[in-house]
């Protein structure tokens, strides 16, 4: 199994913050995407990175895929408490084409 | 709201019993996949299925099967049950034919809890 790991695994932060979470595996990906998930949720799609070195923004969001795309950052621009969430990458598993392999999560806290 | 549904939302059983868990998939979707995530971990990759076949399938014992249905709803069995089972299966709808990953809509969940 391709590992995926996500850092930090918990973050904590005030309204108007920066932050930046990371994803880091030893495998090559053909394509990552990053999911956010809510308590009693399932995880719903943010973005989905196939180029490497590719740059994507959502709002106040900024993806990036690795130019060896190995690893990937989100960062977060002032952020706010409807950013809270589990943040979870997710990349090909064994390159399948079809089957996701998830990171752990970056458990994320904005207070206001 | 994806437009996924799981049934039943939260269940408990005892070690040794089985358990059926549903899932219906988004309009226009031809394909389901499983995934089981333990408290305080990532979805791991149970299976999927497409065509009412099982097209890949994870780390996961044969006691861990499934259905897919004519109208591509889906079910998920486990027999014998071990307490390490506890977790939110998730069943997330997709439509193949795109190209790689494709997006996967997420169902809420079915918490099983095995005491």
């Amino acid at each position: 199994t391709q590992l995926l790991e996500q850092s930090p695994q918990f973050l904590s932060i005030q309204e108007g913050e920066n932050l930046t979470v990371y994803c880091n595996s030893s495998s090559v990906f053909s394509s990552l995407q990053w999911y956010r998930q809510e308590p009693g949720e399932g995880p719903v799609l943010l973005v989905t990175v196939v180029t490497g070195g590719e740059v994507k923004k959502l709002k106040r969001l900024t993806f990036q895929f690795g130019d060896a795309r190995k690893d990937s950052s989100l960062h977060i621009t002032a952020a706010q408490p409807g950013d809270t969430g589990l943040y979870l990458c997710a990349g090909d598993y064994a390159n399948s084409g079809y089957a996701l392999n998830f990171g752990k999560g970056t458990s994320l806290l904005v207070t206001p | 709201e994806t437009g996924v549904t799981q049934s039943p939302t939260h269940l408990i059983k005892t070690r040794g019993q089985q358990v059926t868990l549903r899932c219906s998939s988004q309009s226009g979707h031809n394909t389901v996949s499983w995934y089981q995530q333990a408290l305080g971990q990532g979805p791991q990759f149970i299976f999927q299925y497409y065509r009412e076949e099982e097209n890949g399938r994870g780390n996961f014992p044969p006691r861990f099967s499934g259905l897919q249905f004519p109208n591509y709803s889906s079910e998920l069995n486990v027999n014998a049950l071990e307490l390490d089972d506890s977790a939110l299966y998730l069943c997330a709808s997709s439509l193949r034919g795109q190209g790689g990953l494709g997006e996967l809509f997420f169902g809420e969940g079915s918490r099983l809890t095995v005491l």
